[in-house]
């Protein structure tokens, strides 16, 4: 049973490109969350999803970065016009439901130069 | 809100030893209580949990009790080994389960042959 599966594992964008982040779930999870990890430090919840359905994104800030799980392939974490501060490692989790513990992918790397 | 505090890193130790590093938290109900492993290069792997007091969650030889009378959650070992090297992180859920995780920041564990 694969793991949860995230790409690209580094990525590079010059400021005021965009970046998409992309998380496939564990085979039978129906629930993701994104989480930010910046240098150093402990991670911090961005955004948690369904199926279509965004339930929480208390975390995200609010301009520049949305996401989505659609209901067909990976959930999307999007962030346009990147600037320096978005460096960081982008982690997504899955769960079967969403009381159940979470299993995370290898994150993302993402650089912003 | 919910807060979680992890002893401060770095901790070097020599093979054999043992090992507390110590978590405390704030959280309202009665949250769900992680321990998550972060190898190099890796994202998070849950390494044990606890879901109401005086649970004791064990993995690997780790241990770690709940205790919401200090509000505590230390992680202990009686003898560690090189292969624990790593940056362990303590986390809380909500007292539904998991959904999202609070995280503290934590504690590099470096362990010399």
């Amino acid at each position: 049973n694969a793991g949860v599966m995230q790409n690209p594992r580094h990525l590079v964008r010059r400021r005021g490109q965009e970046a998409r982040l992309r998380c496939s779930p564990m085979k039978g999870h129906s629930h993701v969350y994104w989480y930010r990890q910046l240098p150093e430090e402990g991670l911090k919840f961005m955004v948690y999803l369904q199926k279509e359905n965004i339930i929480d994104e208390s975390g995200m800030p609010k301009e520049r970065f949305s996401a989505e799980f659609p209901k067909e392939g990976p959930s999307i974490l999007r962030i346009q016009q990147v600037v320096r501060g978005d460096s960081a490692a982008y982690f997504c989790a899955s769960s079967r439901q969403g009381r159940d513990e979470q299993y995370f992918g290898p994150g993302t790397r993402l650089t912003v130069t | 809100g919910d807060s979680v505090t992890q002893m401060e890193g770095p901790v070097t130790l020599s093979e054999e030893a043992f090992l507390t590093i110590n978590c405390t938290y704030t959280a309202t109900g009665y949250p769900s209580l992680f321990w998550y492993v972060q190898y190099p290069g890796e994202g998070l792997q849950l390494l044990l949990k606890a879901t109401k007091a005086d649970d004791k969650g064990s993995n690997k030889g780790f241990e770690a009790t709940y205790r919401k009378e200090t509000t505590s959650f230390h992680l202990e070992k009686g003898s560690v080994q090189v292969s624990d090297s790593a940056v362990y992180f303590c986390a809380l859920g909500g007292d539904q389960g998991a959904q999202k995780l609070v995280f503290g920041q934590g504690t590099r564990l470096t362990i010399n042959p």
